[in-house]
């Protein structure tokens, strides 16, 4: 079955580390995104990918770098530079063609904490 | 981004009855698309219903319908007889038509008692 798989489950990191979430799609969908959720705050967009090799920012990238070397793969890094990394991230794809009417499918998510 | 409003945190409803969530959007456009997902206690996003702005009718999906008020930019979900398995937080998204981002808003936790 097609779907979105996100990987690892839970994540620990420790301060001053680098940490690298996966996140793999077999659904052909062009478009790939990272968002962040925290209690309170909803989704939050980090980063999205139209093309590959494309990316931009959305609206809390800092701390955050993404590659999308690969049309099912989209993997976000998490660098030392971002203060408060504790989160749940979820990863969700899109068919390009009639976007915006397909909404997204997601990942079951990535838990991170930092220790 | 858009923005997307939740105005009621929490609410709980007893089995079998109904519940609105409401949710209220700026936005600039005349054509776009609104969601409501679900996310049960395994975090797993579902999408729930989808409503076309140009479409005057209202979406339904089973249990689940939307009452969609363009002109008050006004997006509230309706959940009829409930179950306990509807206990979830439920997330309220805008996507413009040339867009391809959605905006969620904050979310609104839902408890179905026994």
């Amino acid at each position: 079955d097609g779907g979105i798989t996100q990987s690892p489950k839970y994540l620990f990191r420790k301060e001053g580390q680098n940490v690298t979430l996966s996140c793999e799609q077999n659904l052909n969908h062009d478009a790939m995104y990272w968002y962040r959720q925290d209690p309170g705050q909803g989704l939050r967009l980090i980063y999205y990918s139209q093309i590959v090799n494309d990316f931009q920012k959305g609206d809390i990238a800092e701390g955050y770098s993404v590659s999308r070397e690969k049309k099912e793969s989209f993997p976000l890094t998490v660098t030392s530079a971002q203060k408060n990394p504790t989160a749940f991230y979820l990863c969700a794809s899109s068919p390009w063609t009639g976007r915006g009417y397909y909404g997204y499918t997601f990942g079951s998510g990535t838990r991170l904490t930092v220790v | 981004a858009q923005t997307v409003t939740q105005s009621q945190p929490e609410m709980s409803v007893q089995e079998a009855e109904t519940v609105t969530l409401s949710c209220t959007y700026d936005t600039s456009e005349s054509n776009y698309y609104l969601f409501w997902y679900k996310q049960p206690p395994s975090r797993q996003m579902i999408l729930v219903i989808r409503q076309e702005a140009y479409k005057q009718q209202n979406a339904t999906e089973n249990r689940f319908s939307v009452n969609f008020q363009k002109a008050a930019k006004s997006f509230s979900l309706k959940i009829s007889d409930s179950q306990l398995g509807d206990t979830a937080m439920y997330f309220c998204a805008f996507s413009g038509s040339n867009d391809y981002k959605l905006s969620f808003g904050a979310g609104t936790t839902v408890t179905v008692r026994a």
